[in-house]
C-alpha cells in the first residue's frame, strides 16, 4: 500500500495563534488529498478536498477562512488552523487516494490541542 | 449520513476468528465495499475491499452476499492488536474526487 505522512504528530497552542499541520504522499504523487476531523469517541468527518494547483473544496459548516489548505505540489498538502481556539482543539487526519484502484489511504494524524 | 450499518460492539477470544457484519442494503451497481480499521489514537488503516466476489489477502477475508445488500469481514485468527474501530464504507471505486463517509463503526475486542 501507500504511505502517508503528517507533521506534527501532536501539537499545542495557545489560543488566537494559528496551527500548520502538512500531509505528504511518500512514494506516490497526489492530485487530490483530503483532510477529516475527528473529536474524542466520534467517527472521522470530512472536512475538505485538496486540490493540486487550486482551490479547496469545503464540506458544509467548514469555515474556508478559518481551515486554510494549500496544495501546492503533488506530495504536500497543508491545513492552517488559523486563530485557532479551544474548540478546534480535535484530531485532524489527511488522507489520499493511491493505485490503480485509488484506494484511500490515510496518514497518522495530528492532534491539536489549543490552550 | 453513512450508508451502512454495523453494530456497535464485538467481542472475540483471542486465536478465534472475529466476524464483523455490515448491512449496506441501498448499496448502487458501481459501489465497492470498503473497510478500514482505526487503533486507537491513529489513523484509519485500509483492510480490504470488494465489489461482489469474494476478497481475500493477507490481512482478512470479505464475503459480499448475493445480492450486496451485506457482507462480513472475517479475522480469521484474532489478536490482541486486532483491537480496533473497524468502519464497513461503500464507495465508487476510483471515486478519487470524493472522500470518505465514516459511520460509527463496531469496536472489536480480542479477549485474551
Amino acid at each position: 500500500g501507500a504511505v502517508v505522512s503528517q507533521h506534527p504528530s501532536r501539537v499545542i497552542c495557545k489560543s488566537g495563534t494559528s496551527v500548520k499541520i502538512e500531509c505528504r504522499s511518500l512514494d506516490f504523487q497526489a492530485t487530490t488529498m483530503f483532510w477529516y476531523r475527528q473529536f474524542p469517541k466520534k467517527s472521522l468527518m470530512l472536512m475538505a478536498t485538496s486540490n493540486e494547483g487550486s482551490k479547496a473544496t469545503y464540506e458544509q459548516g467548514v469555515e474556508k477562512d478559518k481551515f486554510l489548505i494549500n496544495h501546492a505540489s503533488l506530495t504536500l498538502s497543508t491545513l492552517t488552523v488559523t486563530s485557532a481556539h479551544p474548540e478546534d482543539s480535535s484530531f485532524y487526519i489527511c488522507s489520499a487516494d493511491w493505485g490503480v484502484q485509488e484506494t484511500q489511504y490515510f496518514g497518522p494524524g495530528t492532534r491539536l490541542l489549543v490552550l | 449520513d453513512a450508508k451502512t450499518t454495523q453494530p456497535t460492539s464485538m467481542d472475540c477470544a483471542e486465536g478465534r476468528a472475529a466476524n464483523l457484519p455490515c448491512n449496506h442494503s441501498t448499496i448502487s451497481g458501481n459501489e465497492y465495499v470498503y473497510w478500514y480499521r482505526q487503533i486507537h489514537s491513529q489513523g484509519p488503516q485500509y483492510i480490504i475491499h470488494g465489489l461482489k466476489n469474494n476478497e481475500t489477502n493477507e490481512m482478512a477475508s470479505l464475503i459480499i452476499t448475493e445480492d450486496r445488500k451485506s457482507s462480513t469481514l472475517i479475522l480469521p485468527h484474532a489478536t490482541l492488536r486486532d483491537t480496533a474501530v473497524y468502519y464497513c464504507i461503500v464507495r465508487v471505486e476510483g471515486g478519487g474526487a470524493d472522500g470518505l463517509t465514516f459511520g460509527k463503526g463496531t469496536h472489536l475486542i480480542i479477549q485474551p
